[in-house]
C-alpha cells in the first residue's frame, strides 16, 4: 500500500525568507503523480503544485517548488519570498490509477513578520 | 468559472440524527470524490462515484455511510445514527476525468455532532 510521510509536523519560517516543506512517499509503481496542498485558516483545500513521477524535470509555480526525487521517493516544497498569507497547514499528497489521494499529515508553516 | 461548491459549510446535528452532505462538482466534471478530515490529521478517501455509479467506497464504513451522484443534481453523502466520533469535516473533489486528473476540492462541510 501506498504511504505519504511527512516529518515535520510545524515548521515556521521569517517573511521574505525561504523554506522547505519534506514529503517522502512509498510504492511500488512507476507512474503516479504527486501534490502539494495548502490549507489556510479557513479550511479550503488549494492546489498548489503537481508533479508527474515521469518528469524529470522540477514543477514550479511562482514562488513554489518542489525538488522530485524519484529514486529517494522525496518531493520537498520550497517556498521562496515567504509571505504572511503563506501560513497555513500544508499536505503532500500522492496518486496513481485507482483515482484515490493518499494525503500526509501535513506541516503546520507559521510566516512571521 | 465556478468552483466545486458544497453545502451546508457547517452542520450540528445531535447523536442518532442524520447528516446530508451536498457537493456540486465543477462545472464539466463528472468525477466526485469525497475525504474526511478528522482533527489534527490529513485526508482520508472515503468513496469515489461517476453520474449515477459507485466506482469505488472502499473508504466508506461499513455502516450509516451511504453516498450517490444521481444523473440530476449534487452528489450526496448520508450518514444515517450519528455519533460523536463522525465529527470531522467533509470534503468533495471533483475531477473531469478519472486515473491521472487533478482532483479540485470544495470548501468543505464541518460536521459537528452534540
Amino acid at each position: 500500500a501506498q504511504t505519504v510521510t511527512q516529518s515535520q509536523p510545524e515548521m515556521s519560517v521569517q517573511e521574505a525568507e525561504t523554506v522547505t516543506l519534506s514529503c517522502t512517499y512509498d510504492t511500488s509503481e512507476n507512474n503516479y503523480y504527486l501534490f502539494w496542498y495548502k490549507q489556510p485558516p479557513s479550511r479550503q483545500m488549494i492546489l498548489v503544485i503537481r508533479q508527474e513521477a515521469y518528469k524529470q524535470q522540477n514543477a514550479t509555480e511562482n514562488r513554489f517548488s518542489v525538488n522530485f526525487q524519484k529514486a529517494a521517493k522525496s518531493f520537498s516544497l520550497k517556498i521562496s519570498d515567504s509571505q504572511l498569507g503563506d501560513t497555513a497547514m500544508y499536505f503532500c499528497a500522492f496518486g496513481d490509477n485507482t483515482d484515490k489521494l493518499i494525503f500526509g499529515t501535513g506541516t503546520r508553516l507559521q510566516v512571521f513578520p | 468559472n465556478a468552483g466545486v461548491m458544497q453545502n451546508p459549510r457547517h452542520l450540528v446535528r445531535r447523536r442518532g440524527q442524520e447528516a446530508r452532505l451536498r457537493c456540486s462538482p465543477m462545472k464539466g466534471h463528472s468525477h466526485v470524490y469525497w475525504y474526511r478530515q478528522l482533527p489534527e490529521e490529513g485526508l482520508k478517501f472515503m468513496v469515489y462515484l461517476q453520474k449515477e455509479n459507485i466506482i469505488d467506497e472502499s473508504g466508506m464504513p461499513k455502516e450509516r455511510f451511504s453516498a450517490e451522484f444521481p444523473k440530476e443534481g449534487p452528489s450526496i453523502l448520508r450518514i444515517q445514527q450519528v455519533v460523536r466520533g463522525d465529527s470531522a469535516a467533509y470534503f468533495c473533489a471533483s475531477s473531469y476525468n478519472r486515473g491521472r486528473e487533478t482532483q479540485y476540492f470544495g470548501p468543505g462541510t464541518r460536521l459537528l455532532v452534540l
